[in-house]
């Protein structure tokens, strides 16, 4: 199985300010066949359903605003979400979608400082 | 609009069975791949199972052999079948399809007696 690390835990960020959080997989999920890696970032808030913010490891989801990015391959993973915003507290989870189970990261739980 | 709604959840003691539905729309469910996915109270999200558009299945190992997965492409609808139903199964399960942009809110699952 991949197993799926995220770093750090929990962050805090100043609104306006960058928030960085790293995802690192077991193995690489990148594919030789079509060069692209399976590893999507997800938002999640409590009561709502995990929301796509990312795929392709770099690709945005549409509606999606420009400040969130992702970017990374092989077994390497960052979003960024420059100048945050108070709507951008949520735990955000990475995801390979390469090979089943398709495993989760534990999630990094994003606050307001 | 693409959504999927899931229902069937409920109550039930250890041991007990329940079958979870996931009715789809908006797109060519035959043509897509359908997860199962859940989260815990308090834990994060956890992958459960797939069912490919030909049929073939996957699952986590916390579920194999208790949980079924199986889809009507006639009628658009995915289920997840749950047989002897343990506490740590207690959660809201979410159906996905396989881009992973489409998610329900949930049905909640409590296995308690």
């Amino acid at each position: 199985d991949i197993v799926m690390t995220q770093s750090p835990d929990s962050l805090a960020v100043s609104l306006g300010e960058r928030a960085t959080i790293n995802c690192k997989s077991s193995q690489s999920v990148l594919s030789s066949s079509n060069n692209r890696n399976y590893l999507g970032w997800y938002q999640k808030k409590p009561g709502q359903p995990p929301k796509l913010l990312i795929f392709w490891a770099s690709a945005r989801e549409s509606g999606v605003p420009d400040r969130f990015s992702g970017s990374g391959s092989g077994t390497d993973f960052t979003l960024t979400i420059t100048s945050l915003q108070a709507e951008d507290v949520a735990v955000y989870y990475c995801q390979q979608y390469y090979i089943t189970p398709y495993n989760f990261g534990q999630g990094t739980k994003l606050e307001i400082k | 609009e693409v959504q999927v709604v899931e229902s069937g959840g409920g109550l039930v003691q250890p041991g007990g069975s329940l079958r979870l539905s996931c009715a789809a729309s908006g797109f060519t469910f035959s043509s897509f791949s359908m997860n199962w996915v859940r989260q815990a109270p308090g834990k994060g999200l956890e992958w459960l199972s797939d069912i490919t558009d030909k049929s073939v299945v996957h699952y986590a190992d916390s579920v194999r052999g208790r949980f079924t997965i199986s889809r009507d492409n006639a009628k658009n609808l995915l289920f997840l079948q749950m047989n002897n139903l343990r506490a740590e199964d207690t959660a809201v399960y979410y159906c996905t399809r396989s881009r992973w942009d489409c998610w329900g809110q949930g049905t909640v699952v409590t296995v308690s007696s």
